[in-house]
């Protein structure tokens, strides 16, 4: 297996737009997550799924966050519209067991909104 | 507030001396810990877990100790190598089951040939 696949690995954006991270997990794992990690914060987690479920969004900053799975090798992260304080390294990570056990990260996608 | 604290942003050693890497919570809940390795840009990786029935977990070269009184981990490296330079974060979660994992900052370690 590839591993954890992220696209883009960099993306640049204005201020406003409209931004998508794309995410395919290690085939077979039921879990996926979405972190960020910043300089201020640390790794934080967004949000994850088991099953394709959304089992918890609590950190999921604000309203402009959004996250999708629409089947099991797929999920995208959204956020509309962006602002600069959304500038970090997002990265996403899948699992068999589930939240607390050995998670395999993607290489992740450094975010730019200038 | 940061529940994981690693309170070290740096650790320099040189290579064949031991790397001892830092972490305190303040959470009481949390039993569950794990260390990831992370090197630029690349996502972590799992290095080594322990739970709060263990007060110690070895495996190869990495050794992490948990002293639950004293809301204290460290991870023990020896003998360091220039491979291991990268940065570690330490993070913990209230137990077994879905429960989520808090991550501190990361320490930067770097070990010199």
């Amino acid at each position: 297996d590839a591993g954890v696949i992220q696209s883009p690995r960099h993306e640049v954006t204005e201020m406003g737009q409209e931004v998508t991270l794309r995410c395919k997990p290690i085939s077979g794992h039921d879990y996926l997550f979405w972190y960020r990690q910043t300089m201020m914060r640390g790794l934080e987690l967004l949000i994850y799924f088991n099953n394709n479920v959304p089992i918890d969004d609590s950190g999921m900053p604000e309203d402009r966050f959004s996250a999708k799975m629409p089947n099991a090798s797929f999920s995208t992260l959204k956020i509309q519209p962006s602002e600069p304080r959304d500038s970090a390294v997002y990265f996403c990570a899948s699992s068999f067991w589930g939240l607390n056990t050995e998670a395999f990260f993607g290489q992740g996608t450094r975010l730019t909104v200038v | 507030d940061q529940q994981v604290k690693q309170n070290s942003p740096s650790l320099s050693v040189q290579e064949g001396r031991i790397s001892i890497l830092n972490c305190d919570y303040t959470n009481s809940m949390f039993d569950y810990f794990l260390w990831y390795k992370k090197y630029p840009a690349e996502g972590p990786t799992f290095l080594i877990s322990i739970s709060s029935i263990k007060d110690k977990n070895e495996d190869g070269r990495f050794t992490v100790f948990l002293n639950k009184s004293a809301k204290h981990l460290s991870l023990h490296i020896v003998p360091s190598q220039p491979g291991d330079s990268a940065v570690y974060f330490c993070a913990a979660s209230p137990g077994m089951g879905n429960s989520k994992l808090t991550f501190g900052k990361g320490i930067t370690l770097s070990v010199r040939p």
